[in-house]
């Protein structure tokens, strides 16, 4: 069954420690996408990437940092820099052409502790 | 950059009434307009989309309808059931950085209260 898992749904981090939220899809996809979410927010693009050993940065990709070393995988860390971490980060995939739909993962949650 | 405008952020329905999200985007080069449902704590689900192309789709009782010289576009939703109960987000699409991949921005979000 093809989709996109994103591991841990929950994640908690301490002050100071970075942090990695995981993200795999199946769907053969090229492209794949990091949004974060506030409460009453709608989503806000982190980085995203079209190709494998390649990235860029979205609108608000200060204090994160990513990496893309395989076409099915773009991990997403939050540094100690992100002074402001606690939301809920969704990843997401599509193929190419710019009228492809973006398909999600089920999310990440991130609190500090 | 591309901005998308979401009206209205809150919109409480009557089980059966129709229900209306307007949005209106800034950049002219967009040519995706995807809309997504979102229930709680759960992922962003996408129910339908339209490309500059077209002016008018319909799925079952969802219908999204575009004017590109307005820049604004429209979901409807006729027969509101308890379960479209949700946040709806609308979202334009251009190029990314001028490549052939889209890069969506997303509008604030409706949430979508019907009534039984």
């Amino acid at each position: 069954d093809g989709g996109i898992t994103q591991s841990p749904k929950y994640l908690f981090r301490k002050e100071g420690q970075n942090v990695t939220l995981s993200c795999e899809q199946n769907l053969n996809h090229d492209a794949m996408y990091w949004y974060r979410q506030d409460p009453g927010q709608g989503l806000r693009l982190i980085y995203y990437s079209q190709i494998v050993n390649d990235f860029q940065k979205g609108d608000i990709a200060e204090g994160y940092s990513v990496s893309r070393e395989k076409k099915e995988s773009f991990p997403l860390t939050v540094t100690s820099a992100q002074k402001n971490p606690t939301a809920f980060y969704l990843c997401a995939s599509s193929t190419e052409g710019t009228s492809q739909p973006q398909h999600f993962g089920d999310g990440t949650r991130l609190s500090i502790l | 950059g591309e901005n998308v405008e979401q009206h209205p952020s809150t919109l409480s329905v009557q089980e059966g009434d129709s229900a209306v999200i307007k949005c209106t985007y800034s950049d002219s080069a967009s040519n995706y307009f995807p809309w997504y449902k979102q229930e709680l704590g759960k992922r962003p689900q996408l129910i339908i989309d339209i490309r500059s192309n077209v002016g008018e789709k319909k799925d079952q009782r969802i219908a999204v309808t575009l004017n590109k010289t307005a820049k604004h576009f429209s979901l409807h939703i006729t027969e509101t059931q308890p379960e479209d109960s949700a946040v709806y987000f609308c979202a334009a699409s251009s190029g990314a950085g001028g490549t052939s991949y889209g890069k969506l921005t997303f509008g604030q979000g409706t949430i979508l209260t019907v009534h039984p």
